[in-house]
């Protein structure tokens, strides 16, 4: 039972232009969310979070938006430059574990 | 200060062996959660670990075990090694149990021959 999903395994963008990465989950004591960014061979590294208080979270290039009637998330990178090509998992935060989607490869093309 | 430590890198072992991975976590993090990653399933929460307590288990069976030390540092388990194990683990580590912001190592990759 996947709680939380990416649909999409990978997307291509060209360079300069905006990034959106979507989320699906189920569960809806999920309270709060989480993104993060993972190049080969390097554990995940922490992008952006959102708690379910809030429908929206900016920080520099990147906008985590929150639908909560529609259980859904999505991150947006605008402008993508071609350092942000690397495998994107969106996370659920329940009390001590995160729950994790199975990751979306974005290219960002020149 | 030092990030996720995680050893070894990399792994290879027999069918049917057993395997130890250990993690250090970052200075003053008392919690340390173990994921698995295989191409197509994200990661998959193993368990997670406070004060030396197992507060939390996900789905695998009873082959894969853990434990935490006074000092955080923790271990993984794995006996009876199947092939199916072959991953990517992945440790993180967290001031408080809610995982909110846990900070990953770089993992050990185990491959299972």
């Amino acid at each position: 039972d996947q709680q939380v999903k990416q649909n999409s395994p990978s997307l291509s963008v060209q360079e300069g232009r905006i990034s959106i990465l979507n989320c699906d989950y189920t569960n809806s004591m999920f309270d709060y969310f989480l993104w993060y960014k993972k190049y080969p061979a390097e554990g995940p590294t922490f992008l952006i979070s959102i708690s379910s208080i809030k429908d929206k979270n900016e920080d520099g290039r990147f906008t985590v938006f929150l639908n909560k009637s529609a259980k859904h998330l999505s991150l947006h990178i605008v402008p993508s430059q071609p350092g942000d090509s690397a495998v994107y998992f969106c996370a659920a935060s329940e009390p001590q574990k995160l729950v994790f989607g199975q990751g979306t490869r974005l290219t960002i093309n020149p | 200060k030092a990030g996720v430590t995680q050893t070894p890198r990399y792994l290879i072992k027999t069918r049917g062996q057993q395997v130890t991975l250990s993690c250090s976590p970052i200075s003053g993090h008392r919690s340390v959660s173990w994921y698995q990653q295989t191409p197509g399933q994200g990661l998959q929460f193993l368990f997670e670990y406070f004060s030396e307590t197992q507060r939390n288990k996900g789905n695998f069976p009873g082959r894969f075990s853990g434990r935490q030390f006074s000092n955080s540092r923790s271990e993984m388990n794995v006996s009876t090694l199947e092939l199916g194990d072959s991953a990517l683990y992945l440790c993180a580590s967290s001031l408080a149990p809610l995982n909110t912001e846990a900070f990953f190592g770089q993992g050990t990759r185990l491959t299972v021959v």
